[in-house]
């Protein structure tokens, strides 16, 4: 069980380049999350899916999109990045939307 | 306003001895609370979760109550060891027109040899 596994591990991007994060889980949840967490704030919730089919905006959605591909798959993009968006992204999975979350062990987004 | 606060936000203790983190909510209607701990350059792992009607729940040296009267809980470490150098979040969930998960900041703890 390799758990939730999250694809770059490090990644440094140009103002304006686009790039997709990858996330994916094997322990069959239906909920999936992408957070990010800046210096001193707690994490932030970007985008969720709370079942396969279904996605919605968390907090500070601006400037990403998602896809959830499959019930195991729950991709980040940005289209157009800015330096705003340099941060540790975090995907996390749990059965359902009120249960225990598992989280990936991150990507670290530089946009210079 | 939703919001979790902790406090204090960093905390050095010494091997061997107890801390106590606390978490102030005003989360509501509340679900959930839950205690992770997150150690430096990984993501967090949960140590504990509480529901409306508990009190208090342990992980080995890892204790937490809560009080959903006051929303107010607190994480008690026992017999620290250095490898409870980490950061602790406290995340309350609620139930508010589907459902909505709120992290606090996090105490840095640091425990010193």
């Amino acid at each position: 069980n390799a758990g939730v596994t999250q694809t770059p591990k490090f990644q440094v991007l140009k103002t304006g380049q686009s790039m997709t994060l990858q996330c994916a889980q094997d322990m069959n949840h239906n909920s999936m999350y992408w957070y990010r967490q800046d210096p001193g704030m707690g994490l932030r919730l970007i985008y969720y899916s709370a079942s396969e089919g279904t996605t919605d905006k968390g907090e500070v959605p601006n400037g990403y999109n998602v896809s959830r591909l499959n019930k195991r798959e729950f991709s980040l993009r940005l289209e157009s990045a800015a330096p705003s968006q340099t941060s540790v992204y975090f995907c996390a999975s749990s059965r359902g939307p009120l249960d225990e979350q598992y989280f990936g062990p991150g990507t670290r987004l530089t946009v210079t | 306003k939703n919001q979790v606060e902790q406090s204090p936000q960093s905390l050095i203790i010494l091997e061997g001895k107890n801390c106590t983190l606390q978490c102030n909510y005003t989360v509501s209607p509340f679900s959930n609370l839950r205690w992770y701990k997150q150690d430096t350059g990984r993501g967090p792992v949960s140590l504990t979760i509480m529901t409306f009607s508990e009190n208090t729940k342990s992980n080995g040296r890892y204790t937490a109550t809560l009080d959903a009267d006051t929303k107010q809980s607190s994480l008690h470490i026992t017999a620290s060891q250095l490898s409870d150098s980490a950061s602790y979040i406290c995340v309350v969930s609620a139930a508010i027109g589907g459902f909505k998960t709120i992290f606090g900041a996090g105490t840095r703890l640091f425990v010193k040899a």
